[in-house]
C-alpha cells in the first residue's frame, strides 16, 4: 500500500465548476497535510496546508481533512483554465514530524475546459 | 527575495557515465531538500540537511548516489555511474527550519535524461 495514494485523473471539470482533489494516507499518525500545485514543466508551489480536521478555506481553495478517514481534499469553486495543473498532495508522517519529511502522492492531472 | 537556485536546467548523459547537479537555497534558509521526481510520480526525497548536517538519507541509493552540503550553504548532489531509471528531474528545496510546518520552496528542478 502507498503511504499516500491520489487518483491520476485527468480530471476534466468545465470553467466555472467545482473540482474536488482526493487523497488518502495510511499513516494514521500523520501531522500535517499539504497541497501542491505543479504546471507542466514547473516545479511544485505551495497553495495551502492543514493540520486539524475540518475545512480551511483560501479564496476559491478548500482544503479539508477527516483524520478518522485518513482522507483529505482539494475543493477548487469557480475553476479557471489557469487552475489547470497536476495537484499534489503530500503528507508528513508521524515519524517525520519532527523534521518535516513530506511523502507526496503521485498527483491528480487537472484540466479545466472553457 | 531571490529562490532557490539550481543548475544547471538540463543534462543529457550516457549510462555509466557521472554527473552533479548543484543547489542554492533561499539566503537564510537551514534547512535543504534535494527530491526525485520521475515523470508521472510525486516527488520522492533523497536527503535533507540541516545546516551541513544529514537529517534524512534513508532514500538515497548510496551506492551511486551522494550529497553534500559544505559550510551549510550551497549543496551538489552526484550521480556516479548513472543507470536509465535515474532519468527524472532533481528537485532542490529549502525551508527556514525544519519542522511539520515550515513552508519548502523548490528550485526550477535540472532534467536529467540517461540515455
Amino acid at each position: 500500500q502507498k503511504e499516500v495514494e491520489q487518483n491520476s485523473g485527468p480530471l476534466s471539470v468545465p470553467e466555472g465548476a467545482i473540482a474536488s482533489l482526493n487523497c488518502t494516507y495510511s499513516d494514521r499518525g500523520s501531522q500535517s497535510f499539504f497541497w501542491y500545485r505543479q504546471y507542466s514543466g514547473k516545479s511544485p508551489e505551495l497553495i495551502m496546508f492543514i493540520y486539524s480536521n475540518g475545512d480551511k478555506e483560501d479564496g476559491r481553495f478548500t482544503a479539508q481533512l477527516n483524520k478518522a478517514s485518513q482522507y483529505v481534499s482539494l475543493l477548487i469553486r469557480d475553476s479557471q483554465p489557469s487552475d489547470s495543473a497536476t495537484y499534489l498532495c503530500a503528507v508528513i508522517s508521524a515519524g517525520g514530524t519532527s523534521y518535516g519529511k513530506l511523502t507526496f502522492g503521485q498527483g491528480t492531472i487537472l484540466t479545466v475546459h472553457p | 527575495e531571490a529562490g532557490v537556485a539550481q543548475s544547471p536546467r538540463y543534462k543529457i548523459i550516457e549510462k555509466r557515465q557521472s554527473v552533479a547537479f548543484w543547489c542554492n537555497p533561499i539566503s537564510g534558509h537551514a534547512t535543504l531538500y534535494w527530491y526525485q521526481q520521475i515523470l508521472g510520480q510525486g516527488p520522492k526525497l533523497l536527503i535533507q540537511f540541516q545546516n551541513n548536517g544529514v537529517v534524512d538519507d534513508s532514500q538515497l541509493p548510496k551506492d551511486r548516489f551522494s550529497a553534500e552540503r559544505l559550510k551549510g550553504v550551497d549543496s551538489t548532489l552526484k550521480i556516479q555511474p548513472a543507470k536509465l531509471e535515474d532519468s527524472a528531474v532533481y528537485l532542490c528545496a529549502s525551508s527556514l527550519a525544519q519542522g511539520a510546518l515550515n513552508e519548502q520552496f523548490f528550485g526550477p528542478g535540472t532534467r536529467l535524461t540517461v540515455l
